[in-house]
């Protein structure tokens, strides 16, 4: 079992949807949850960062962390096309030893 | 402005000719890294800097050298390039590491191996 799974889509939506992108992990060694967004051949910038279970609300993104069930997601509310792009979860170990496990992203196409 | 600058952008070389890709923050951060991004495997990391002449292996190292001998620039070397080097490679850098903070990604070097 990889350590982080997550759905590589494509996943296309109607602008205005609410969109929900989701990664499973197996170890439980870790702790601190990451979003990234990557828009076509540009690198990956942060949106979201959590370290415990619950929510975590920034505008129209929420990033929701369920450490029980090995489970993290965000939700992007009122989809735009600029939400277009790649998104990327990502997780450090609580030794934290710097070393940061990607998933393979998920491909998102808001439809105006 | 803010930035990490990688280059070359693109290069397509030949097996076994040594090559280097530049990275550079003018961020004053003390932590670098270098990724490599492939289809169906998605962003991988291969070496990672926590400071000047302090480095350390990601999950993919092999095939790759690294050296932090200023805290701006963070190159990559691939000593004899073979083609499953083929990639999307970023470098990134952050003030403490990930754990603490945001870390900003360069534009991405796409290189060929043939």
């Amino acid at each position: 079992q990889k350590e982080v799974e997550q759905d590589p889509g494509p996943l296309s939506v109607p602008e205005g949807a609410i969109v929900s992108l989701n990664c499973t992990y197996s170890n439980s060694a870790f702790q601190y949850f990451m979003w990234y967004r990557q828009y076509s051949r540009k690198g990956p910038e942060l949106l979201m960062y959590t370290y415990s279970s619950g929510n975590k609300e920034d505008g129209r993104f929420t990033a929701q962390v369920d450490k029980s069930s090995k489970y993290i997601s965000l939700f992007i509310r009122d989809s735009q096309p600029s939400d277009s792009a790649t998104y990327l979860c990502a997780m450090i170990r609580r030794n934290r030893d710097d070393k940061i496990i990607f998933g393979k992203g998920t491909r998102l196409h808001i439809l105006p | 402005e803010a930035q990490v600058t990688q280059n070359p952008r693109y290069l397509i070389t030949v097996t076994g000719k040594k090559l280097t890709v530049t990275c550079s923050q003018n961020m004053n951060h003390e932590y670098m890294s270098w990724y490599r991004q492939d289809p169906g495997l998605g962003l991988r990391q291969i070496y990672y800097s926590m400071n000047v002449e302090v480095t350390d292996k990601g999950d993919v190292p092999e095939g790759y050298k690294v050296s932090r001998k200023e805290k701006r620039n963070f190159p990559l070397i691939l000593e004899s390039p073979s083609p499953n080097q083929t990639s999307l490679y970023f470098c990134a850098s952050s003030l403490k590491g990930p754990y603490f903070d945001e870390q900003f990604f360069g534009p991405g070097t796409r290189l060929t191996v043939l």
